[in-house]
């Protein structure tokens, strides 16, 4: 079993919908990140969270540490949120990598 | 732009041949991360560097090394490919020494024919 898991995998909406990812984690973390990923392959940071909530333009990232969930959100979805969006852990310690999840490919019809 | 840089933007090179990656960070910032993304894997960790110490390993193989010099900049040296090391590799750059933000370079396509 994966150290993180996203759902959905694969996610079709059109354009003004209201978006949710999830992600969901095995381990103890000091921070989740959410990442987002277009076609081109350039991978952008969106969030770093380690308690409660974060707000971006559209975008809103929540976490609840005892349930080792978080989610994105997108409010008023639009083609060009059309992406790979990420979430990846940071266990901590001062020595460690990212683990991520395997991403949930975004798809918004005008 | 993320001011994370890396050099080439696409290698084509044959199986059994050695490659070098080239990173550099964002002014600033002394930890520099190297991740691989493959078809099968996913995105996974390779290696974190530290104001030029190695702070931690993750999945890489021994036929792959890192080093980070003295300006910060870091190169990842793939050696004796072989056809599934094919991947695109990114490396981010964070001000910190563990939690942090990352910020992600454009990354370098490999092929290994």
């Amino acid at each position: 079993k994966n150290e993180v898991e996203q759902s959905p995998q694969n996610l079709t909406a059109q354009e003004g919908e209201f978006i949710t990812i999830n992600c969901s984690y095995s381990v103890g973390i000091s921070a989740l990140h959410w990442l987002q990923q277009h076609p081109g392959g350039g991978i952008v940071s969106l969030f770093m969270l380690s308690s409660g909530k974060k707000k971006h333009g559209r975008l809103i990232a929540t976490i609840n540490i005892q349930e080792k969930h978080s989610s994105l959100h997108i409010t008023a979805s639009h083609p060009r949120d059309s992406a790979v969006y990420i979430c990846a852990v940071y266990r901590g310690g001062g020595a460690d990598g990212l683990t991520f999840g395997k991403g949930t490919h975004l798809i918004i019809q005008p | 732009d993320s001011g994370v840089t890396q050099t080439p933007k696409h290698l084509i090179t044959a199986t059994g041949q050695r490659v070098t990656l080239r990173c550099s960070p964002r002014s600033g910032d002394l930890s520099v991360y190297w991740y691989q993304q493959s078809l099968d894997q996913g995105l996974q960790f390779l290696i974190q560097y530290y104001n030029g110490e190695e702070r931690a390993k993750g999945n890489i193989l021994e036929r792959f090394s890192a080093q980070q010099f003295p300006d910060l900049h870091s190169e990842l040296n793939l050696s004796s490919l072989e056809l599934g090391d094919s991947a695109l590799y990114f490396c981010a750059s964070s001000d910190l020494r563990g939690v942090g933000e990352q910020f992600f370079g454009p990354g370098t396509r490999l092929t290994v024919l």
